[in-house]
């Protein structure tokens, strides 16, 4: 089976960074998904990291250890549309996906 | 289209009735996944499709639930006897082989009065 482990919410202020972290558990794995999903929107694809390391899109960068069992999502100049839920979700083959509860980002002024 | 559709939108129903909920994912995609989403809470898995086949039938909540997926691309989630707890929304996703990114629908959001 799988089990992600990712806070259930965070405040940030505008303009800051926020590293939000999430930890798995997997009877198998190809590698660890971020999703946002705004209020009463559907989840969108923001990365995806097969390999160790740090990937950077823009604001947004993904981190994955994979003996760690270990991943974070790092924001950057956060603003306000920043709000949102962000999920992990893990990739255990043969696309079956698991995704943990989302960590709830809240950006202040 | 270009995106994963779903309908209807919204669906109030009461208590006793059965819903079909409908899912057309990106043409050409070979998965397909339903998730609930109650409110504020994260996404359960309920089933997945590989083509026409549900490899995994593990998170559907009871046996009032069910799904099908015919041709390999429409698919049809339909709650029998429906009860107050069923209401939530019922998102549909699918990927394509070559990589396991899951493109969501807009959601099906079911009341059960």
């Amino acid at each position: 089976g799988q089990n992600i482990d990712q806070p259930t919410e965070m405040t940030a202020t505008e303009g800051a960074i926020v590293q939000i972290n999430c930890t798995y558990q997997t009877s198998g794995f190809n590698g660890l998904f971020w999703y946002q999903q705004h209020a009463g929107e559907a989840p969108t694809f923001l990365s995806y990291n097969v390999l160790d390391g740090l990937e950077e899109k823009g604001r947004f960068s993904s981190f994955l250890s994979r003996s760690k069992g270990y991943s974070y999502l790092l924001l950057k100049e956060l603003q306000m549309k920043d709000s949102a839920s962000y999920l992990c979700a893990a990739s255990g083959g043969y696309q079956k996906v698991t995704f943990g509860i989302g960590t709830k980002l809240q950006v202040i002024p | 289209g270009a995106g994963v559709s779903q309908s209807p939108s919204n669906k109030v129903t009461e208590k006793g009735k059965d819903v079909e909920l409908r899912c057309d994912p990106i043409s050409g995609h070979t998965a397909l996944y339903w998730y609930r989403q109650s409110l504020g809470q994260g996404l359960e898995f309920l089933i997945y499709f590989q083509g026409n086949s549900a490899p995994d039938k593990s998170g559907l909540p009871s046996d009032r639930f069910s799904a099908e997926r015919t041709g390999g691309s429409v698919s049809t989630l339909t709650i029998q006897r429906t009860q107050q707890e069923d209401s939530a929304v019922y998102l549909c996703a699918s990927s394509s082989q070559r990589t396991d990114t899951q493109y969501f629908g807009p959601g099906t959001r079911l009341t059960v009065l």
